[in-house]
C-alpha cells in the first residue's frame, strides 16, 4: 500500500548544476503528472505520461526541463543550468486510469522534491 | 482555459467553529472539481471530488462541499474545525481536454485554541 514517493526530499543546487529529480508512482497507475509549486503557490502543471509516452509537455517552463518515464514506471525531472526561479517544490502525482478515464481519476499525489537554487 | 480562484490567503477559526472556505472557478462547461488539503512537508491529500449528480459532496474528515453552478463556485465547509485541521487548502479544477489540474493559490487555515 505504498504511495507516490519522491527522492531526493529536499535538493540544493548552484546556479547552472543539472539537477534530477525522482519520482514512484502507486504501482499499477498508468498516468503520472508533474507540478511547480512556488513558494505561497497553489502548484502548476508541468508534464504528464501515459505509461511511458509523454503526451503533454505544454507546462514545462523552458528547453532546460526536461522529463522521461522510460519504463512507464519510475519518472524523472530533469533541470538542466539551474537558475535562481527554478527553486520551487515539485510535487509528482499519479492516477490509475489513462486518456479518457483520467478526468475522474484521483490523482495521488508524493511529498515533493524542494529545490533550492543558490 | 480554466483558472480557480480562491479569494481568502488566510482564515482564522477558533476550533469547534464552523469553517467556510471559498472557491470560483473559470470554465464554460461543468468542470471537474476538488478540494486539496495540504500539510507543512506533506503532499496533497484528497478531500473531496465532484464530477456529476449530487451537488452536495461529502468527503473525508468531516468536510463537505456544494457545487453551484449559477455561482460557478465550489466552497468548501465543515460544522466544527479541530486543530489538526490547520492546514492549506487548494480548490483544483480539470476540464476542457486540459491533462493537468489547475489549481488555485489556496487559503491558509489558523485554528485558534
Amino acid at each position: 500500500g505504498a504511495g507516490v514517493s519522491q527522492s531526493p526530499r529536499y535538493k540544493v543546487a548552484k546556479r547552472g548544476q543539472d539537477v534530477a529529480l525522482r519520482c514512484d508512482p502507486i504501482s499499477g497507475h498508468v498516468s503520472l503528472f508533474w507540478y511547480q509549486q512556488a513558494l505561497g503557490q497553489g502548484p502548476e502543471f508541468l508534464t504528464y505520461f501515459q505509461n511511458e509516452a509523454q503526451l503533454d509537455k505544454s507546462g514545462l517552463p523552458s528547453d532546460r526541463f526536461f522529463a522521461e518515464r522510460p519504463e512507464g514506471s519510475v519518472s524523472t525531472l530533469k533541470i538542466q543550468r539551474t537558475q535562481q526561479e527554478d527553486s520551487a517544490v515539485y510535487l509528482c502525482a499519479s492516477s490509475l486510469g489513462g486518456t479518457g478515464y483520467w478526468g475522474e481519476e484521483t490523482q495521488y499525489f508524493g511529498p515533493g522534491t524542494r529545490l533550492l537554487v543558490l | 482555459a480554466q483558472s480557480v480562484t480562491q479569494p481568502d490567503i488566510h482564515i482564522t477559526v477558533s476550533e469547534g467553529a464552523s469553517l467556510e472556505l471559498r472557491c470560483n472557478y473559470s470554465y464554460g462547461a461543468t468542470p471537474y472539481l476538488f478540494w486539496y488539503v495540504q500539510s507543512p512537508g506533506q503532499g496533497l491529500q484528497l478531500l473531496l471530488k465532484y464530477f456529476s449528480g449530487d451537488t452536495l459532496v461529502q468527503g473525508i474528515k468531516g468536510f463537505e462541499a456544494e457545487f453551484k453552478r449559477s455561482q460557478s463556485s465550489f466552497n468548501l465547509r465543515k460544522p466544527s474545525v479541530h486543530w489538526s485541521d490547520a492546514a492549506e487548502y487548494f480548490c483544483a479544477v480539470k476540464g476542457g481536454g486540459a491533462d493537468g489540474l489547475t489549481f488555485g493559490k489556496g487559503t491558509h487555515l489558523i485554528i485558534q485554541p
